[in-house]
């Protein structure tokens, strides 16, 4: 069956570094990939779609790349700031052409 | 002001009774859709809609039920049948196709009492 994993424990930074955040899938090859951030008790916000023939895609301090090969997408936030602290999801496309969620992986950042 | 509302935003009931979330969209969009997220976990797909008077099932629709009879509404009924419906639930619409963005309600937390 269709497996998305993302890092189930949150992400630590310290205010200006890069956090990285990966979102692996098995058994399908979806055609588009999109993140969205998550704040507590609020519905998710799209930040970026990546199709399957773009290796990067980047948006101000965001940056998402696809690799096909090992099933992987990166999210790349650059000079994170405190506000930045959330949950981000991953959702790659299924078979069926909706969207299928990954559990998030929560970013904290510190001053 | 375009977006997507639900309401309430926290809705409390008891065991065997059926209660409906409340889902509006003025964006325009053909494509609705419900999810329930759990704590920790994923969005998981209930049900969903592409056009008016057409829904689908999703990976979970066991026990719940909708109906599509505008173009800007698409109320959710967790009816008695569901096992365990405490949970955090989601409605989202985008234009037709894949690669759309979905755009997310805030949400209506159910507990069952």
């Amino acid at each position: 069956s269709q497996k998305i994993e993302q890092n189930s424990e949150a992400l630590n930074i310290q205010e200006g570094k890069t956090a990285t955040l990966t979102c692996n899938y098995t058994n399908y090859s979806p055609a588009y990939l999109q993140w969205y951030r998550q704040d507590p008790g609020r519905g998710p916000v799209f930040l970026l779609l990546i199709r399957e023939n773009e290796k990067e895609k980047r948006k101000e301090r965001l940056k998402v790349t696809f690799d096909t090969t090992l099933k992987q997408s990166l999210f790349h936030i650059t000079a994170s700031q405190p506000a930045d602290s959330a949950t981000y999801l991953c959702a790659p496309h299924n078979a069926g052409n909706m969207l299928t969620f990954g559990g998030g992986t929560r970013l904290m950042v510190k001053p | 002001d375009g977006g997507i509302t639900q309401s309430p935003k926290y809705l409390f009931r008891k065991e065997g009774q059926n209660v409906t979330l409340s889902c509006e969209q003025n964006l325009n969009h053909d494509a609705m859709y419900w999810y329930r997220q759990d704590p920790g976990q994923g969005l998981r797909l209930i049900y969903y809609s592409q056009i008016v008077n057409d829904f689908q099932k999703g990976d979970i629709a066991e026990g719940y039920s909708v109906s599509r009879e505008k173009k800007e509404s698409f109320p959710l009924t967790v009816t008695s049948a569901q096992k365990n419906p405490t949970a955090f639930y989601l409605c989202a619409s985008s234009w037709q196709g894949p690669h759309n963005e979905q755009f997310f309600g805030p949400g209506t937390r159910l507990t069952v009492l």
